[in-house]
């Protein structure tokens, strides 16, 4: 079993559409969680840091649910410009530093 | 912005030669790291560094070496490329004081072993 699973997709969805994605992580000492956006042959980027409470950022609103080790992403009034993959990430502080793990993302297309 | 290069960003090289990519920061963070990204897989971790000459391993780091001499600079060597190590490679830092530990990735490098 993969420490990080994502659904792959794709999900494609017309503009204005909301859509959500899971994740579910198998480290239970998992400490830190995290959403990060990649466009095609770009580097990851941080979407957001996941909260325990949950956290919103516009039209994106993260859960954590720790009791079932799950992650999720919503995304509202989707735009052209969300299209990208989206990775979860899980961290784990370590003597030496933070260890992330990485799902293996899911790719969202948004369409007219 | 989290002031990360990589250099060089694309390479195409031999198997068997040996290949140093850089990783430069401008922004005098401790922790540094190395992955690679394949499809079908997360960006796995190669090296990482805690500071200068401090470094150690990731879960994927048989064929590679890493040496970091200055605060700023971070390499990552391939001692003898192999085509199994044809990858992107991502360069990312962890922002000092963050309190949730948040990596930023650099742009990448695109390496190809014919």
């Amino acid at each position: 079993r993969k420490e990080v699973e994502q659904d792959p997709g794709p999900f494609n969805v017309p503009e204005g559409a909301t859509v959500a994605f899971n994740c579910t992580y198998s480290n239970s000492a998992s400490q830190s969680f995290f959403w990060y956006r990649q466009d095609c042959r770009k580097e990851p980027k941080l979407l957001m840091s996941v909260y325990s409470s949950g956290n919103e950022d516009g039209r994106f609103t993260a859960q954590l649910n720790r009791a079932s080790q799950y992650i999720s992403l919503l995304i509202r009034d989707s735009k052209l410009s969300d299209s990208a993959t989206y990775l979860c990430v899980v961290m784990i502080l370590t003597g030496g530093g933070n260890k992330l793990t990485f799902g293996t993302g899911t790719q969202l297309k948004v369409e007219l | 912005d989290a002031g990360i290069t990589q250099s060089p960003r694309h390479k195409v090289t031999e198997t068997g030669t040996p290949v140093t990519l850089r990783c430069h920061q401008t922004e005098n963070h401790r922790y540094m790291y190395w992955y690679r990204q394949d499809p079908g897989h997360g960006l796995r971790l190669i090296h990482y560094s805690y500071g200068v000459k401090d470094t150690d391993k990731g879960e994927v780091s048989d064929g590679y070496s890493v040496s970091r001499s200055k605060t700023e600079d971070f390499l990552l060597t391939l001692e003898s490329a192999t085509s199994s190590q044809t990858s992107v490679y991502f360069c990312a830092i962890t922002s000092d004081g963050s309190s949730y530990n948040e990596q930023f990735f650099g742009p990448g490098t695109r390496l190809t072993v014919l």
